[in-house]
This record gives C-alpha cells, structure tokens and sequence, in this order.
C-alpha cells in the first residue's frame, strides 16, 4: 500500500535556527498539507497546497513558515527562526484528485521537532 | 467550519461494539462527516467519511441522522489494538475550506481486556 514518508524523524534544533521538514507524498496525489500537533493537544491544520502554491493556510501559518515542492516528489515545511513554541510533531499529508473521497487525507508518520 | 463535539473519552471492553457520537450542529450543506483514528506517535488515519444516512466500510460503520446535526461511528467487536484516539471532522469537500481539516479535541477510547 503506498504511504506518505517523512523525514527526518526526529529533528533536534536550537532557537533562532532554520529547519526544513520533508515529506514525501504518495506519487499520484494531488494535494499537499502539513499539520502540527503538540504533545497532548490536538492536530492543527497548517497549510494546503496544490497546483505549486498554497490553497489555504491558517493562523499559525505566518511568515517563518514557507512550503515548498522544489520537485515531482518532495514536499517540503520549512521555519526560518525557530522558537520554543514550535516544538510539536508535524504531520504531511496527501490526497487524490477531487474526487468522491478526496477528503481521505493519507498521513505521514511524522517529524519530531524539538526546540531547546 | 462547523464546530464538533465529542466525548472526551470512553471505556470498553473487547468485543464489544462501540458508539461514538460526534454534534455538530452547525453542519453546513456542502459538509461532509470524516472520522479518523490516531495511535500514540503515529499521523491520523482515514477511517470512514458520509453525507447521509449509513456507510459502512470493513472497519466501521457511520450512522447520519435525517438533519445530520449529529453522527455515530460504530466499531464492531473492537480489540485491544483499537484503543486510540478518534476524531470527527466536518468540512466542504469542495469549497474554500475543502481540505482545511479541523480536528477537534476528539475521543480517547481505551478497550479494556
């Protein structure tokens, strides 16, 4: 069964520093979104992509995050200063073209990001 | 985006059926019903998502009222391994917030041996 890869899975990093968050969709889908969850809170939608830009993005989505598919497979988050507060497991996820189930979002594993 | 309201958490036991019931009164017209499980550690999965009335998948079954103000997810005979998070979403498919998922605050279900 294909599955959306993400990596690395783990990603220690200090304040102020950048870090990119890479994702690998399934290879037919379409639509691109990344999601944040910190520990013991629930998932929060970040960012939708589509057609090599951003369809929607949420507040917390401001101008230290920025996305990108630099090719046919990747797809990437990327925080330019990080800070404490983005301490959080961040999920990629896919779907299809808009069809009678597009709303069946393939989830990745994860990318542990902890801020010290 | 329709808010949703679940339990925060509920208990059974194997091989039972369980019933988690999600408001969501608020349900726009275009909206569809999503639910997915989520493991410790791991992204959400895609369990099941209606319109109307009955769907029925190989892992679960999703009952939708007549107003649709509300929604049932139904697992049958759940084991140890279903022991997990669950969530329901309500969005537009199709419109400007198709694909802007909101998960609530969703429902820890603990089976119990």
């Amino acid at each position: 069964e294909p599955e959306v890869t993400q990596t690395p899975s783990h990603q220690v990093t200090q304040m102020g520093q950048e870090v990119i968050l890479r994702c690998v969709p399934i290879s037919n889908h379409l639509y691109f979104y990344w999601y944040r969850q910190i520990l013991g809170q629930k998932v929060e939608f970040l960012v939708s992509f589509y057609n090599n830009e951003i369809s929607e993005k949420s507040e917390i989505f401001d101008d230290q995050f920025s996305v990108e598919r630099p090719d046919g497979s990747n797809f990437t988050l990327k925080i330019r200063s990080t800070k404490l507060e983005d301490s959080a497991m961040y999920f990629c996820a896919s779907t299809r073209a808009r069809d009678s189930r597009s709303y069946e979002q393939y989830f990745g594993p994860g990318t542990r990001l902890t801020v010290t | 985006l329709a808010k949703t309201t679940q339990p925060i958490s509920m208990d059974s036991y194997e091989g039972q059926e369980v019933n988690i019931t999600c408001s969501h009164n608020n349900i726009a017209t275009n909206d569809y019903i999503t639910w997915y499980q989520q493991f410790p550690s791991q992204g959400p999965r895609f369990i099941i998502q209606g319109y109307k009335t009955k769907v029925t998948n190989e892992v679960a079954s999703l009952f939708i009222p007549a107003d649709r103000k509300s929604s049932t997810l139904s697992l049958p005979r759940v084991s140890l391994s279903d022991t997990a998070v669950y969530y329901c979403l309500v969005g537009d498919m199709w419109g400007t917030n198709a694909g802007k998922s909101t998960f609530g605050d969703g429902t820890t279900l603990t089976v119990k041996p």
